[in-house]
């Protein structure tokens, strides 16, 4: 079965510096991976995807993602955190059978000025 | 492109009333849609899949005759929350996967900004 794990309810950074938002997968067959911020009340905003190709993944906003096979994981990274970046990052995998995406639990990032 | 709206971005009903929200795909057009529930500080959890024409596909745990979905077009389907009760005050999203990756096999969700629901 597919599976995403974000080990950290909350990160918390220091402004300036950089941040590392943690995901591992499981699935069977090709990975097609996603990371969305939510902010307060408001729906997902799309940040960055993973369907083939290099493993650095550029994305919105300065963020990236690294693709790491052997870990199965796909961090989420930025090299300097903002203070209007704290926010509820989800990483998704799509379920290779059915186009449903499996969620992450979340996980709280919190810059501090 | 990959606009997703939802209708109303908020609402506050009373305990025994019906609500519908609305989930349109502004510029493309999208035979699924999903619908998610999210309680506070909770991650999403998928409530059904909806193929235009045809009836909704729900998760285990979820109520059919609850939670009332058509998807009568490409670009339209509505989530209908009937006798609601407080314990169903929540925030509903909704996403419309695209054709656009069907090359790559990618079919992206793009997601609605949400609905509050609250039940008095």
């Amino acid at each position: 079965a597919q599976s995403v794990a974000q080990p950290e309810d909350q990160v918390n950074v220091a402004e300036g510096n950089p941040l590392t938002v943690k995901c591992t997968y499981s699935v069977s067959g090709n990975p097609y991976l996603f990371w969305y911020v939510q902010y307060p009340n408001r729906g997902l905003q799309f940040l960055l995807k993973y369907i083939t190709g290099d493993n650095l993944v550029k994305g919105s906003y300065g963020f990236e993602a690294e693709f790491n096979k052997s870990q199965t994981s796909f961090h989420l990274k930025k090299p300097s955190a903002l203070v209007s970046d704290s926010a509820l990052y989800f990483c998704a995998v799509r379920d290779a059978g059915t186009y449903k995406y499996i969620f992450g639990t979340g996980t709280r990032l919190k810059v501090l000025a | 492109g990959a606009v997703v709206s939802q209708h109303p971005s908020w609402v506050i009903c009373k305990s025994g009333t019906s609500v519908k929200i609305e989930c349109r795909s502004l510029d493309f057009q999208a035979t699924t849609m999903f619908w998610y529930r999210q309680f506070p500080k909770q991650s999403l959890m998928l409530m059904a899949t909806s193929n235009e024409g045809s009836k909704a596909t729900y998760e285990q745990g979820v109520e059919k005759d609850k939670f009332l979905i058509n998807h009568a077009s490409l670009t339209l389907s509505t989530l209908t929350v009937t006798s609601a009760h407080p314990e169903d005050s929540s925030f509903y999203i909704c996403s419309a996967m695209g054709t656009s990756g069907r090359a790559t096999g990618a079919y992206e969700q793009f997601f609605g900004p949400g609905t509050r629901l609250t039940v008095l």
